[in-house]
């Protein structure tokens, strides 16, 4: 069955290091994987789209990486901030409608 | 603009009673969707739509119904509810189409318990 890992313990960085968290999936062949933020008691948000033929997706001080080969995707987020704390989900998705959501990993941004 | 809202925000029920999740956009998104998140099990899809007037089953439908009489609504029926069911509950909605970034607008979610 399709099947999306993320890190299930929680990541602690420094503050204005950069943080990797990573989303490996199998049995599945991805049109796009997407990346979503989610707050404590607060619905996900939507942050990054990369697609199947793209290697790196860039937004601020936020990079996606996506490799099919290795059915993996890395986000990094630069210059860690405390206010980047939150739970980050991967997503996978193809044309048929709907996406699938990883565990998700929690991110402490530590000052 | 108020995006997705989902009413009610809170509920607690007694198992065996019946209760109805609404969920509302906006954006004239096409396609809607419900879902669950547990502890350790992360965000799973129940039902989901592509357009008024149609539904299709998700991951985990057993035990809900759904309906989209109006394009901009999206109803979650829960008929006898079950502890199992205790849950917080998110509608997201989305444009249809490669044109887009598949984007999913959440909405804040109803945490509902089963007793």
């Amino acid at each position: 069955s399709q099947k999306i890992e993320q890190n299930s313990e929680a990541l602690n960085i420094q503050e204005g290091k950069t943080a990797t968290l990573t989303c490996n999936y199998t049995n599945y062949s991805p049109a796009y994987l997407q990346w979503y933020r989610q707050d404590p008691g607060r619905g996900p948000v939507f942050l990054l789209l990369i697609r199947e033929n793209e290697k790196e997706k860039r937004k601020e001080r936020l990079k996606v990486t996506f490799d099919t080969t290795l059915k993996q995707s890395l986000f990094h987020i630069t210059a860690s901030q405390p206010a980047d704390s939150a739970t980050y989900l991967c997503a996978l998705g193809n044309r048929d409608d709907k996406i699938i959501f990883g565990k998700g990993t929690r991110l402490h941004i530590l000052p | 603009n108020a995006g997705v809202t989902q009413t009610p925000k809170f509920r607690v029920l007694k198992t065996g009673q019946s209760m109805t999740l609404l969920c509302a956009q906006d954006m004239n998104h096409e396609y809607m969707y419900w879902y669950r998140q547990d502890p350790g099990m992360g965000l799973r899809l129940i039902h989901y739509s592509v357009g008024e007037g149609t539904t299709a089953k998700g991951e985990v439908p057993d035990g809900y119904n759904v309906s989209r009489l109006k394009k901009q609504n999206f109803l979650l029926g829960l008929e006898s509810a079950a502890p199992s069911q205790t849950s917080v509950y998110f509608c997201a909605s989305s444009y249809s189409g490669d044109s887009h970034s598949y984007e999913q607008y959440f909405g804040p979610g109803t945490r509902l318990t089963v007793t």
